[in-house]
């Protein structure tokens, strides 16, 4: 029945230590979005792709990178985490026109 | 940054009494969605209204929109306990398709 899913839920990492999270769709959504959330804030946008179109927030961190091979899957790379990168990341989907989005259930990163 | 401010930042209500909260925007938009979320989980949809719209009704749930003040409300009617989440409002900017950006969101309790 999901059709946003993310992998793993939770993904713990050294500092320092290159780490890719996943998120895949059945949906067939051109629309994919990342989000940072911390602890009792807003998600935050990193990154969105229309189709292979990809927009970059001004704020994102050269850090973190994003790739998109194909419509049903989304990685986040995170070059070099630091302390400061652990939250849950948040992938979401989304058809064109006035639509909701669908969000998948987030993986919470630990940096240790 | 972030588009939208909300208020309150947290509500603690009796159940069956209502709840209000309030969004504001920055930029001119095409859409206003609210969305809640559970401790720890992903996002989930609640309700969409358009820029052309004033109000929308769907179950339990009304919003408003005030494209002139630039702010959105969402009234839940006759609460109960697993209504308590965070409520967001994110909006789609015109000036940048599918950029859905999210405010600060509001922690609702519903005490039994």
């Amino acid at each position: 029945d999901a059709m946003v899913i993310q992998n793993p839920r939770y993904q713990v990492t050294q500092f320092g230590k290159p780490v890719t999270l996943s998120c895949s769709q059945t949906l067939n959504h051109n629309v994919m979005y990342w989000y940072q959330q911390k602890s009792s804030q807003a998600p935050k946008l990193l990154f969105h792709y229309y189709d292979k179109d990809f927009n970059n927030e001004a704020d994102t961190p050269d850090n973190f990178q994003s790739r998109r091979p194909n419509t049903s899957f989304c990685f986040l790379d995170i070059r070099s985490p630091g302390l400061g990168d652990a939250a849950m990341y948040l992938c979401a989907t989304r058809t064109e026109g006035v639509t909701e989005a669908f969000f998948g259930q987030g993986t919470r990163l630990t940096v240790v | 940054s972030q588009q939208g401010e909300e208020d309150p930042q947290a509500l603690s209500i009796q159940e069956g009494e209502n709840a209000t909260m309030n969004c504001s925007y920055k930029t001119s938009i095409n859409n206003l969605q609210w969305y809640r979320q559970n401790s720890g989980r992903g996002l989930v949809h609640l309700i969409l209204i358009r820029s052309n719209e004033r109000e929308k009704h769907s179950g339990r749930l009304r919003v408003t929109l005030d494209t002139s003040k630039k702010s959105s409300s969402l009234l839940i009617t006759a609460s109960r306990a697993a209504d308590t989440a965070s409520y967001f409002c994110a909006t789609d900017p015109i000036s940048n398709d599918y950029k859905l950006s999210f405010g600060a969101g509001t922690t609702v309790t519903v005490r039994a």
